[in-house]
């Protein structure tokens, strides 16, 4: 099994700013396998990121992904109200496994 | 739109079963291979298990093996999930989510609102 591990565990800034999470894969993730998730309270997550560095469909291009092997990550160019939430990242195509990032919560500052 | 809406959550004493529902809607169900993922109250997502667009492959997680199934139904285009023997640890709100692609596992595109499981006596 491949283990995630994000930093920081909390990331606290103003709207406006720049934001950089940290996403780091005990072993070399496949074909950049690497998906980016964000959360808010209550709510399911919503996919941002595939394939490390695409953006899926209808997320703002303040939001870009990239890296490869076992370092990757999410760039949130200049955060808007609307982004403080919690940010998973998840790796995919191996044989059997799925395992997720134990997360980043970004707060407002 | 794609639409995925989960059923069947609950409370449970400890060693009870639960089946857990998720109605698609808005795509080709029988297209997609399809995951459950659940999140523990204030923790992280967790993979639990995934089946084949033709339901022929099907794969759980370690955790829960042996004691949760998948399957699916494409005539209703509903997933399932099947909980035996559940433990308090199983206590999570579980959610159903598309995977776009045929073939070894991917990311998720869609997911539903989730369904709240609480085992506990």
């Amino acid at each position: 099994e491949i283990v995630l591990t994000q930093s920081p565990g909390t990331l606290s800034l103003s709207p406006g700013e720049r934001a950089t999470l940290s996403c780091r894969a005990s072993q070399s993730v496949n074909s950049n396998y690497l998906g980016w998730y964000q959360q808010k309270p209550g709510r399911a997550p919503r996919l941002l990121i595939y394939g490390a560095s695409i953006r899926a469909t209808g997320i703002p291009d303040r939001f870009s992904g990239s890296g490869s092997g076992t370092d990757f990550t999410l760039t949130i160019s200049r955060l808007e109200p609307e982004d403080f939430a919690v940010y998973y990242c998840q790796q995919y195509g191996t044989s059997v496994l799925i395992s997720f990032g134990q997360g980043t919560r970004l707060e407002i500052k | 739109q794609v639409h995925l809406v989960e059923s069947g959550g609950g409370v449970v004493q400890p060693g009870g079963s639960l089946r857990l529902s998720c109605a698609a809607s808005g795509f080709t169900f029988r297209n997609f291979p399809m995951h459950w993922v659940r999140q523990a109250p204030g923790q992280g997502l967790e993979w639990v298990a995934v089946i084949s667009f033709n339901g022929d492959i099907k794969v759980h997680a370690d955790s829960v093996k042996g004691r949760f199934t998948i399957s699916r139904d494409d005539s209703t285009k509903t997933l399932f999930l099947q909980m035996n023997s559940l433990k308090p640890e199983d206590t999570a709100v579980y959610y159903c989510a598309r995977d776009p692609f045929v073939g070894v596992p991917d990311y998720f595109d869609y997911w539903g609102q989730g369904t709240l499981v609480t085992v506990s006596s």
